[in-house]
């Protein structure tokens, strides 16, 4: 049974940074990359980034370019996602999700597993 | 960037067929997603490929998807399918995700 466990609530202030993890059990997790999307209060998911574990490459969405870093340690089957500068609309529940690679050219990818999600909460 | 457009609302008596359109330019070229999310949940996955359906995902949600447009149809909805719908596609490497479609059961 293949799950994501994410790490707790953070209360951040502006400018900060925060770290949250995302453990993997259950699965190989150098086989599947992880991508992280966030969700702020009543409103819709949003794509941050993701990483190859494998590769330890990850890409972003142009959005969060310089702002976020995802990381991934095949160690302890482990992702995270740094992002820095944070601002009060960074506030929302980060999820990380496991991404399925049907075929990588046809850019036909889905997300079959997702973490429960951590809220962030930027308050000064 | 890429964009994907969906109704903010869809409502369907039970046991109809609701249909969740999700547009976006020539998104019939590329593979659509679907994702439930009940409040207080994470998302899950309903339709992958277009229209594949996981296991687990009862038969009555299909997708299909052709020209700048894709689909998700519920038949014989049913009041547990009431929740956000969201569609979601890939744009040279990037993720995209539509912005919602609550679908209401009444």
């Amino acid at each position: 049974q293949v799950q994501l466990v994410q790490s707790g609530a953070e209360v951040k202030k502006p400018g900060s940074s925060v770290k949250v993890s995302c453990k993997a059990s259950g699965g190989t997790f150098s086989s599947y990359s992880i991508s992280w999307v966030r969700q702020a209060p009543g409103q819709g998911l949003e794509w941050m980034g993701r990483i190859i574990p494998i590769l330890g490459i990850g890409n972003y969405a142009q959005k969060f370019q310089g702002r976020v870093t995802i990381t991934a340690d095949k160690s302890t089957s482990t992702a995270h996602m740094e992002l820095s500068s944070l601002r009060f609309e960074d506030t929302a529940v980060y999820y990380c999700a496991r991404e399925v690679v049907v075929a990588a050219r046809q850019g036909n990818y889905y997300f079959d597993y997702w973490g429960q999600g951590s809220l962030v909460t930027v308050s000064s | 960037s890429y964009e994907l457009t969906q109704p903010l609302s869809v409502s369907v008596s039970p046991g109809q067929t609701a249909s969740i359109t999700c547009s976006g330019d020539k998104l019939g070229d590329k593979y659509a997603c679907w994702y439930q999310q009940k409040p207080g949940q994470s998302p899950v996955l309903v339709i992958y490929q277009d229209n594949e359906r996981p296991s687990g995902i009862p038969e009555r949600f299909s997708g299909s998807n052709s020209g700048n447009t894709a689909t998700l149809t519920i038949s014989g909805t049913q009041a547990m399918d009431e929740a956000d719908y969201y569609c979601q596609a890939w744009d040279s490497g990037t993720g995209v995700f539509g912005g919602g479609t609550k679908l209401t059961v009444l």
